[in-house]
């Protein structure tokens, strides 16, 4: 299958500072990236979409100011967590598909705000 | 409102005990259904995608299979290294062209040696 490396996989920051993340898919052109937030034992929650070159579609209740997301080329996005809080702290995963196929999923990225 | 039920939560197995995993559905036209494989802080890894009731598709020990209303994966002689959480979701073909996938809660699998 497809690849999609995210990074980093652990991430621990200070309450008030932002953290970025990092998706890209490796060995396809990813048209569509999605972010979801997944807690202990639930459900992943989608945050986003977002297309190559347009701005991410936030999911009602996920702050747009507060998780910026950017999807500047076809095989990158990012997600940026801004002025972080212990709240915050969750398992980030990113996903990829190009066109109409299956959606891949990155490791995960686990963020510890402190 | 489109929904995805997984059941049981936990299912406990010896190994070559073999079971099924449940995924019941409601969406408003079902475009796919997807299973994937999540391993503790891993993110889901893709295994089947099924588009139409009556079509079956298999991977090794894994089979699924979907129906109008569910969707099951039915694992044949499971080994230890098969225990994960398994998720299914399905993507609605209403409108827009995101594509996003519902995901059930998952059932977390475990195989005793």
């Amino acid at each position: 299958g497809a690849v999609v490396s995210q990074h980093p996989s652990r991430v621990i920051c200070k309450s008030g500072t932002s953290v970025k993340i990092e998706c890209r898919s490796l060995d396809f052109q990813a048209t569509t990236m999605f972010w979801y937030r997944q807690f202990p034992k639930q459900s992943l929650m989608l945050m986003a979409t977002s297309n190559e070159g347009s701005k991410a579609t936030y999911e009602q209740g996920v702050e747009k100011d507060k998780f910026l997301i950017n999807h500047a080329s076809l095989t990158l996005s990012t997600l940026t967590v801004t002025s972080a809080h212990p709240e915050d702290s969750s398992f980030y995963i990113c996903s990829a598909r190009d066109g109409d196929t299956e959606a891949f999923f990155g490791q995960g990225t686990r963020l510890t705000v402190v | 409102e489109d929904q995805v039920t997984q059941s049981p939560e936990a299912l406990r197995l010896q190994e070559g005990e073999s079971s099924s995993l449940n995924c019941s559905y409601t969406v408003s036209g079902l475009r796919g259904l997807f299973w994937y494989r999540q391993d503790p802080g891993k993110g889901p890894e893709f295994l089947f995608t099924l588009y139409s009731a009556g079509e079956e598709k298999e991977k090794e020990r894994l089979k699924a299979t979907l129906t109008k209303k569910e969707s099951f994966l039915h694992i044949t002689a499971p080994k230890p290294e098969d225990s994960a959480t398994y998720l299914c979701a399905v993507q609605a073909a209403r409108g827009g062209s995101q594509g996003n996938l519902i995901f059930g809660k998952g059932t977390k699998l475990s195989v005793k040696p």
